[in-house]
């Protein structure tokens, strides 16, 4: 079964920019990719989606190359309030019932 | 405006007992959803509904039931349960299926204990 492949943490500092990368070689042709942030003892909450090339809304951007196999959500300058679970979501090929595969998620930790 | 709202907040069983799970969302969305989530594991579908009065299996759909009888509710019911069901379990709906532009609306999750 295919998966998307995210860093399982990563760290930084208050002000710095960070990127979190995803891989999801199986994507569908038609799929987009949504990235999802998650705080403790609450649901997902939305972030951005985008198909191809470069989307920016008003708290991330997300690059996605030509072979659209891999996903970066970069978020400027971030505070403490960024800490937090991101998660990917792209549709799966490898299965014919089109189940739904989330990341493994990348658990981000800002410092003061 | 409550979104996805899931009932009850916390539960504890007993091997064996069973239970429902209920989720409502008052966005009028056709698709909705089952997650559970366990340390370490991320987020895992167990089953999906694309409309009123259909039902489909995720990724890991043993031990569970589902029932979609009118569009604004989604209910997952446990036979009997087991410990390996300890879990929190988060329901989602949306518009379309995603993810083509269609993002998941999720709610604050239930969390389970099985003794």
């Amino acid at each position: 079964l295919a998966k998307t492949t995210q860093p399982i943490s990563m760290d930084s500092y208050e002000g710095q920019e960070v990127n979190i990368t995803c891989s999801h070689n199986n994507i569908a042709t038609n799929d987009y990719i949504t990235w999802y942030q998650q705080f403790p003892s609450q649901g997902p909450r939305f972030i951005i989606q985008g198909y191809k090339t470069k989307v920016t809304n008003e708290v991330a951007s997300l690059f996605i190359p030509a072979d659209r196999k891999s996903s970066t959500l970069s978020l400027p300058r971030v505070s403490l309030s960024d800490t937090a679970v991101y998660y990917c979501l792209v549709g799966d090929t490898m299965d014919s019932s089109y189940k739904l595969i989330f990341g493994s998620g990348t658990r981000l930790l800002v410092r003061p | 405006n409550a979104g996805v709202t899931q009932t009850p907040k916390f539960r504890v069983l007993k091997t064996g007992q069973s239970m429902t799970l209920l989720c409502a969302q008052d966005m009028n969305h056709e698709y909705m959803y089952w997650y559970r989530q366990d340390p370490g594991m991320g987020l895992r579908l167990i089953h999906y509904s694309v409309g009123e009065g259909t039902t489909a299996k995720g990724e890991v759909p043993d031990g569970y039931n589902v029932s979609r009888l009118k569009k604004q509710n989604f209910l997952l019911g446990l036979e009997s349960a087991a410990p390996s069901q300890t879990s929190v379990y988060f329901c989602a709906s949306s518009y379309n299926h995603p993810p083509g532009n269609s993002p998941l609306h999720f709610g604050n999750g239930t969390r389970l204990t099985v003794t």
